[in-house]
């Protein structure tokens, strides 16, 4: 069955501190891997996407990897900021159809302290 | 941020009403979909589309339909709300061939059914 696995499920930090989100994956065939943050009553925006060659990408503060043998992906939130709270939720698409079916995880809860 | 706008923002209605929600997008995007978030629970498809003209249903079964009469436009329809409906609802629109494009999200319409 495929699923989208995210740990943890919340998480509180100090502004400032650097934090890691984990994602696991059993989508087969895989296709590619999307970060989105969805901030408190909005939509979900697209952070990044990482395909089966890359390993790591970067967009200012996050930094995304993924180890396909594994089947497990990162995002790596440096020097956090109250703004960075927010649910960030793993998104895997697979390549058994044109649409691209995608695969959601739950999310992971990202909670910034001052 | 991506041009895509979800009416109303909140919707608070008696059981047995007729809803539609309305999703426009100012992008030219082919693709669109209609997603039912809950709370700590991930996105589930109930609607798709590829083009005008065009309506598949997703994998969460939906009692509500759905139309593409024009690119930009895709409402949803709900003939009879009840309170199972009360949900999040989120649409997207995407563009380009395959799974790399992203997923544009509107901001949702916030759904409560007495």
């Amino acid at each position: 069955k495929n699923q989208v696995e995210q740990s943890p499920q919340s998480l509180i930090i100090l502004e400032g501190k650097n934090c890691t989100l984990q994602c696991n994956y059993t989508v087969s065939p895989f296709s590619n891997l999307r970060w989105y943050k969805q901030d408190t009553g909005r939509g979900p925006v697209s952070l990044t996407i990482m395909t089966f060659s890359e390993n790591t990408k970067s967009n200012g503060r996050y930094t995304a990897t993924l180890d396909a043998d594994t089947k497990q992906s990162s995002l790596h939130i440096t020097a956090s900021q109250l703004s960075d709270s927010a649910s960030y939720i793993c998104v895997v698409s697979d390549r058994g159809s044109t649409l691209g079916r995608l695969y959601f995880g739950r999310g992971t809860q990202l909670t910034v302290w001052p | 941020e991506a041009d895509i706008y979800q009416t109303p923002r909140y919707l608070v209605i008696g059981t047995g009403k007729k809803i539609t929600l309305e999703c426009s997008q100012t992008m030219g995007h082919d693709k669109m979909y209609w997603y039912q978030q809950d709370p700590g629970m991930e996105l589930h498809l109930i609607h798709y589309s590829y083009g005008v003209n065009s309506t598949e249903k997703g994998d969460l079964s939906s009692e509500s339909t759905v139309s593409r009469i024009r690119t930009e436009h895709f409402p949803l329809t709900l003939e009879s709300a009840r309170p199972s409906h009360t949900s999040q609802y989120l649409c997207a629109s995407s563009d380009g061939q395959g799974s790399n494009q992203p997923q544009h999200f509107g901001d949702g319409t916030r759904l409560s059914i007495l």
